[in-house]
């Protein structure tokens, strides 16, 4: 069974601070999303890779950066973190292509909730 | 257990035509509906929520609505473009109190042909 871990479930932060958040995926995915999740807007892609050194921007990745060095993991960094990033964050890994041609689909970890003070 | 179903699993109409998306849910104490829209190799695009206290969500040409008792949600396209082409998954997402895993429909992948 596909296993995404986020190293943490609940982070308080500073105003200002750098953070880090880091996903580990044990299957040999190439696909890595960050998504953010909040009331009434539902879930919304950050940033996304599909391989080791490659990222692409999602919908909101204004105030962060990510870094893929390995292939397992994806991180996902604040630069100078606010208190309009407090949300629970969501990764996901996939594999690019099934037999029937369709992305597999997203397997996510169990969320951090940061909240930004 | 919340089931999310989706049918057809895969659809072509020509440009131009209205067409509905259909999604079923089997516990009708759902709290969020969400329908995404994911393009090959890419994330998922997020393109109307309706919260448990709505009917219908209206982006666009994108229409939604909500039908808890039939436990059943629609993604209405008017007029669709090839550009609409892509896999649409709908979608209940964890309430914000809990980080359970989203549950995700399986999907109907819709070509618009030209």
């Amino acid at each position: 069974d596909v296993k995404v871990t986020q190293s943490s479930r609940y982070l308080v932060k500073r105003t200002g601070e750098k953070v880090f958040l880091e996903c580990v995926q044990d299957m040999d995915h190439e696909n890595m999303f960050w998504y953010r999740q909040d009331p009434g807007l539902g879930l919304r892609l950050i940033y996304f890779s599909y391989d080791v050194k490659m990222k692409e921007k999602g919908d909101i990745p204004e105030g962060y950066s990510v870094s893929r060095e390995k292939k397992e993991r994806f991180s996902l960094i604040l630069e100078s973190a606010s208190t309009n990033q407090t949300s629970m964050y969501l990764c996901a890994s996939s594999s690019p292509l099934a037999p029937t041609g369709r992305d597999q689909p997203q397997h996510f970890g169990d969320g951090t909730r940061l909240s930004i003070l | 257990k919340q089931e999310v179903t989706q049918i057809p699993a895969a659809l072509s109409v020509p440009e131009g035509e209205n067409l509905v998306l259909n999604c079923s849910f089997t516990d009708s104490a759902i709290y969020n509906l969400q329908w995404f829209r994911q393009d090959p190799g890419k994330g998922l695009t997020s393109l109307l929520l309706i919260q448990s206290s709505q009917r219908e969500q209206t982006s666009g040409r994108l229409n939604a609505s909500l039908d808890k008792s039939s436990g059943r949600s629609t993604l209405y396209i008017a007029a669709s473009q090839p550009g609409d082409s892509a896999t649409y998954l709908c979608a209940e997402p964890p309430g914000y109190s809990s980080a359970s895993k989203i549950i995700f429909g399986s999907g109907t992948r819709l070509s618009i042909r030209p």
